[in-house]
C-alpha cells in the first residue's frame, strides 16, 4: 500500500534561515512520481514539483531544492533563505501507478517564516 | 483564464439538504478528481474520473456521487448532508499517462453543514 509521511507537523524559522522538510514514501511500486504542493492561507493549492522514480537528480528552481533518495525513500524539500512568503503548509505526495492515477498525500508541515 | 474552477467556494447548508459543487477544467485534461481536505489538513482522494470509467475511494459515503456531463466538467453531488460533511472540497485534472506534468487543483470550496 501507497503511504506519505510528513513528520514535522509544524516549523518555525525566522526569514533568512534555510529549511528542510522531510518527506518518507512507501510503494511496492517500481514506477512512480513523488510531488510537492504548498498550501498558502488562502487555500489554493500550488504545484512545486513532480519527479518520477527513476530520476533521482537533485533539482533546484530558485530558492527551492529537492533531494531525492530512493535508497531511504525520501524525497526533502529544501527552502533556502526562507522569506514570509513562504509560510504555507507544504504537502508530499506520491502518485501510484496501479488502478488510477491519483495522489496520495502526506498529512502536510505547516512552515512559519517569522519575520 | 482559470484552469480548473470551482464553483461555490464557500456554501453553507443545514443538515439534511442535498447540494452540488461544479467543476470545470479547460485544459483539454482526461482525467478529473474530487479530493476532500478535512479539518486536520489532510488531503484524502474521493473520486477519480476519465472517458472511461470512475473509480470510487471504498471509503466515501454513497451519498457522494459524481456527474460528468462532459470531458470538461466534474460535478459532486452530495445528498442528506451530515454535520461530517464540512470540509474543503478540491477539484483537479490531468492528462493521462506517464507524461502528467502534474495535477492542476481548483481552489478549493469550503463546505459547512450547520
Amino acid at each position: 500500500a501507497q503511504k506519505v509521511t510528513q513528520a514535522q507537523t509544524e516549523i518555525s524559522v525566522v526569514e533568512k534561515e534555510d529549511v528542510t522538510l522531510d518527506c518518507v514514501y512507501e510503494t511496492r511500486d517500481t514506477t512512480y512520481y513523488l510531488f510537492w504542493y504548498k498550501q498558502p492561507p488562502s487555500g489554493e493549492l500550488v504545484f512545486l514539483i513532480r519527479r518520477n522514480s527513476f530520476d533521482e537528480q537533485n533539482e533546484i528552481s530558485g530558492r527551492y531544492s529537492w533531494n531525492f533518495q530512493k535508497s531511504t525513500s525520501s524525497f526533502n524539500f529544501t527552502i533556502t533563505a526562507s522569506q514570509v512568503v513562504d509560510s504555507a503548509v507544504y504537502f508530499c505526495a506520491l502518485e501510484d501507478q496501479t488502478g488510477a492515477n491519483n495522489l496520495f498525500f502526506g498529512t502536510g508541515t505547516r512552515l512559519t517564516v517569522i519575520p | 483564464d482559470t484552469a480548473v474552477s470551482q464553483t461555490p467556494k464557500y456554501l453553507v447548508t443545514q443538515m439534511g439538504n442535498d447540494k452540488s459543487i461544479k467543476c470545470e477544467q479547460n485544459l483539454g485534461h482526461d482525467t478529473m478528481y474530487w479530493y476532500k481536505q478535512d479539518s486536520k489538513k489532510f488531503l484524502k482522494i474521493m473520486f477519480s474520473y476519465n472517458n472511461k470509467e470512475l473509480i470510487i475511494n471504498e471509503t466515501v459515503p454513497n451519498r457522494f456521487s459524481p456527474k460528468s456531463p462532459d470531458k470538461a466538467h466534474l460535478n459532486l453531488h452530495i445528498n442528506s448532508l451530515e454535520l461530517g460533511d464540512s470540509a474543503v472540497y478540491f477539484c483537479a485534472s490531468s492528462p493521462v499517462g506517464r507524461f502528467n506534468y502534474g495535477y492542476t487543483f481548483g481552489s478549493g470550496t469550503r463546505l459547512t453543514v450547520v
